[in-house]
């Protein structure tokens, strides 16, 4: 099976600043898509960002970025000039070929005005 | 973006009872629902799929009998949990498949269960 591991419990990021989290997963797939999704205090799942495997080129939404690396197998989330509002829980996740969804334990970013 | 509504989100029940909680795609057809549970700080834990028209599959160690799922349409999947027990308590969330979204699942906001 695959898994998703997420080995940030926790970060912090001063305001305005940029912020990297990692995620790894471990996959014998070839075409799969990974996401990363936020949970603020509200505890509804919001998505940051997607990445389908096959692309190369980096997913890219306004203020978040990720680093995808195919061959390591990693895919770490950059929250550049980051704001208070980004404060939350942050999964990363796996979407397989049949549709089977698999989430890292996340982690906890705080921002610090 | 679509949308996922959960009802309750939030409910209160006696052990030994059932409860049902009902996960709908508001405004567009869900071929695919799961259904998660997630304990405070921790991750969603993903207990079942379901498929409109078939029986849902169970993650392992789920108890398919005390965790009942029906997905009688396109829009609307309900978990039933049967002879509720304090250890039941948890937050449980629903999301979906769009026909159209195939890489991309939709959340509910979730509903809170506390059983007494």
């Amino acid at each position: 099976a695959q898994t998703v591991t997420q080995s940030q419990p926790e970060m912090s990021v001063q305001e305005a600043e940029t912020v990297t989290l990692s995620c790894t997963y471990d996959t014998s797939e070839s075409d799969y898509y990974l996401f990363w999704y936020k949970q603020p205090p509200s505890r509804q799942m919001i998505l940051v960002i997607r990445q389908e495997a096959y692309k190369q080129q980096n997913a890219t939404e306004n203020r978040f970025s990720v680093n995808f690396q195919k061959a390591a197998k990693s895919f770490s989330l950059k929250i550049s000039d980051s704001q208070l509002g980004d404060a939350a829980m942050y999964f990363c996740a796996y979407r397989s070929g049949s549709n089977q969804f698999y989430f890292g334990t996340g982690t906890s970013l705080t921002v610090i005005p | 973006g679509a949308v996922v509504s959960q009802h309750p989100s939030w409910v209160i029940c006696k052990s030994g009872t059932s409860v049902k909680i009902e996960c709908r795609s508001l405004d567009f057809q869900a071929t695919t629902m799961f259904w998660y549970r997630q304990f405070p700080k921790q991750s969603l834990m993903l207990m079942a799929t379901s498929n409109e028209g078939s029986k849902a599959t169970y993650e392992q160690g789920v108890e398919k009998d005390k965790f009942l799922i029906n997905h009688a349409s396109l829009t609307l999947s309900t978990l039933t949990v049967t002879s509720a027990h304090p250890e039941d308590s948890s937050f449980y969330i629903c999301s979906a498949l769009g026909l159209l979204s195939y890489n991309e699942q939709f959340f509910g906001p979730g509903t809170r269960l506390t059983v007494l």
